[in-house]
């Protein structure tokens, strides 16, 4: 079962963009990286999934080295909405799907 | 289009009581699972359900059943509630089982204090 490791906290400003990294050692060859978003008193939410290189949505952007043992969230141009927890997934055939931690997010006017 | 429902949002407990989460999708979804959040915590995967049919324990099931009742529908039992089972639950769906590129559901969370 893959484990990730995330930093606990981090504080930006309005318009910055904001990177999360994500640590996953032991991910194996199957193995998707998932980012999900979770606002206080609400379920998380899909951002993005990817498997290697770099995947781009309308949101945010998903860094994968090619070793694959990170993973990098960036948020463009951060806004007070974006203030949030943000959790790294590895999900795999038969992974469990568990949520480490999470990074909490705290933009800043 | 409701996606993942859940009942009740709210409910009190004694300590010793039973209760029953109701979870239910829209989506056709084959995997459900719950989740528990304390507060400041991350998610914890209760049990899962890769499949109608199945179930499945995950980090930390004990003090909880599980029932997949058809497609659409799995609750989560507490036989005996205890004060160490405050927290939210969360119940998601997802079209595929974990680690097929499946993306998760999520409902809005049930929260349950046990007195």
């Amino acid at each position: 079962l893959a484990k990730t490791t995330q930093p606990i906290s981090m504080d930006s400003y309005e318009g910055q963009e904001v990177n999360i990294t994500c640590s996953h050692n032991n991910i194996a060859t199957n193995d998707y990286i998932t980012w999900y978003q979770q606002f206080p008193s609400q379920g998380p939410r899909f951002i993005i999934q990817g498997y290697k290189t770099k995947v781009t949505n309308e949101v945010a952007s998903l860094f994968i080295p090619a070793d694959r043992k990170s993973s990098t969230l960036s948020l463009p141009r951060v806004s007070l909405s974006d203030t949030a927890v943000y959790y790294c997934l590895v999900e795999g055939a038969g992974n469990k799907l568990t949520f480490g931690g999470g990074t909490r997010v705290l933009v800043k006017p | 289009n409701a996606g993942v429902t859940q009942t009740p949002k709210f409910q009190v407990l004694k300590t010793g009581q039973s209760m029953t989460l109701q979870c239910a999708q829209d989506m056709n979804h084959n995997s459900m699972y719950w989740y528990r959040q304390d507060p400041g915590m991350g998610l914890r995967l209760i049990y899962y359900s890769a499949s109608e049919g199945t179930t499945d324990k995950g980090e930390v099931p004990n003090g909880y059943n599980v029932s997949r009742l058809n497609k659409r529908e799995f609750s989560l039992r507490l036989e005996s509630a205890a004060p160490s089972q405050t927290s939210v639950y969360f119940c998601a769906s997802s079209e595929r089982p974990g680690g097929l590129a499946g993306e998760l559901f999520f409902g809005e969370g049930s929260r349950l204090t046990v007195l």
